[in-house]
């Protein structure tokens, strides 16, 4: 069974640039995150969706940050313009449903380099 | 609201020794606790996770934890570690009523031959 796909894996881009990220949850999970994990920290919930439905979105920036979940399947991360500050890694999970206690399987992250 | 402290940022151990990474939380509800293992440049990897029943949960890898409530405590051990363990680890928490996961700041495991 295929695991979490993220791409790309590695993105650098300008200060001021636009950028996005894609998820590909594990097939049949309703539930999909992103986080971010700056350096030498653990992961940081940023969005949470059930199917469609953003269902805890209180820590994404959204003057700058945008996420959406057509169709209830893959999921796309975006930020408009990138700042200095963003260059973290960004991880995409999903799981069967938002029960607590249920695993989150993990993509392998987007690494950004904002310069 | 929860958190989590893993006292250890980095732990070095050699090869075949026994390890213990420790691991605090704070949180005025029940909670589940969970042990993720991240791989240079891989993703999170479950490794265990408690969420009622016996407080000795064994894991992937030879890895167990013990949840002491009255401690707020789940430490993560291994009475023998190989190279291949190399890697970070993330003690998390949710709420029985929610399903968040709130990550402690991760701990390097160094397992030197």
């Amino acid at each position: 069974e295929a695991g979490v796909v993220q791409s790309p894996r590695y993105k650098i881009i300008e200060k001021k640039q636009p950028v996005a990220f894609w998820c590909n949850p594990i097939s049949g999970h309703n539930t999909l995150y992103w986080y971010l994990q700056n350096l030498g920290q653990g992961p940081e919930l940023l969005i949470r969706y059930e199917n469609e439905e953003a269902v805890d979105d209180s820590q994404l920036p959204k003057d700058r940050f945008s996420a959406e979940r057509l169709k209830g399947v893959d999921s796309t991360l975006k930020i408009q313009p990138a700042e200095l500050g963003d260059s973290a890694v960004y991880l995409c999970a999903s799981s069967l449903s938002r029960t607590a206690g249920n695993e989150q399987f993990f993509g392998p992250g987007t690494r950004l380099t904002v310069l | 609201a929860q958190s989590v402290t893993q006292l250890d940022s980095q732990v070095p151990v050699f090869e075949e020794a026994p390890v213990e990474l420790r691991c605090n939380y704070s949180s005025s509800v029940s909670v589940y606790l969970f042990w993720y293992v991240q791989y240079p440049n891989q993703g999170l990897q479950l490794l265990l996770k408690y969420l009622s029943g016996s407080t000795l949960v064994k894991g992937i890898n030879g890895f167990e934890a013990e949840f002491n409530k009255s401690q707020t405590s789940f430490h993560l051990r291994k009475p023998s570690v190989h190279i291949n363990d190399t890697a970070e680890y993330f003690c998390a928490v949710s709420e029985r009523q929610g399903g968040k996961l709130i990550f402690g700041q991760g701990t390097e495991l160094s397992v030197k031959p």
